[in-house]
């Protein structure tokens, strides 16, 4: 079984601060895919990198996928409070099917 | 344009009674799934489909719980005796397959509270 570990479970910062989130496994993905989930709504995607090495960047949101895909990395720049919610990696295997879950970062940005 | 949708939001039952929860995927999307999220936890795949055909299911999904996709559109998610064990948020996302690629696009949830 897949498995992705994200890290730090809990992370509460000052609005205009920096800050990275992780997802590591063991395992290699052929994609992996990042969601930001609010309270009682399901998760919103934000980004799905592919290739190993592979940035983007969404505003102040940079995504990195390691180059051996199996970690990935969140960098957001002067979070904000709208930042706030539920940071979850998702990863998927070649072509099909279910995607595993990493258990999500709470974020908390405070004013 | 229309996301997934989920009906109901919310569900309260009684341990014992049947649940039936409804998604309506993106149009065209051929692919549909089930997940189910617990607190603290990322989601859990349940099934998914291919147009009307289940083509695989988890070992979370017992002889309790059937999905149906009729038409390849819509689907249907039952949970027959609920047991205070099953309660969650019940989430169903789309997709359209791809040659290289598939994104799932999740839809609001259901949350399922046995009592």
């Amino acid at each position: 079984t897949q498995l992705l570990e994200q890290s730090p479970q809990f992370l509460s910062i000052q609005e205009g601060e920096n800050l990275t989130v992780y997802c590591n496994s063991s395992s290699v993905f052929s994609s992996l895919q990042w969601y930001r989930q609010e309270p009682g709504e399901g998760p919103v995607l934000l980004v799905t990198v592919v290739t190993g090495g592979e940035v983007k960047k969404l505003k102040r949101l940079t995504f990195q996928f390691g180059d051996a895909r199996k970690d990935s990395s969140l960098h957001i720049t002067a979070a904000q409070p709208g930042d706030t919610g539920l940071y979850l990696c998702a990863g998927g295997e070649g072509g099909s099917e279910k995607l595993v879950f990493g258990k999500g970062t709470k974020l908390t940005v405070n004013p | 344009d229309t996301g997934v949708s989920q009906n109901p939001r919310h569900k309260i039952t009684k341990r014992g009674q049947n649940v039936t929860f409804r998604c309506d995927p993106i149009s065209e999307h051929n692919r549909l799934y089930w997940y189910r999220q617990t607190l603290g936890q990322g989601p859990e795949f349940l099934t998914y489909f291919q147009n009307e055909a289940q083509l695989e299911k988890s070992r979370l999904l017992s002889d309790r719980f059937s999905a149906e996709r009729p038409k390849g559109s819509f689907s249907t998610l039952e949970i027959q005796r609920t047991e205070q064990g099953d309660s969650a948020m019940y989430l169903c996302a789309s997709s359209l397959v791809a040659v290289y690629q598939e994104t799932q696009y999740f839809g609001p949830g259901t949350r399922l509270l046995v009592l």
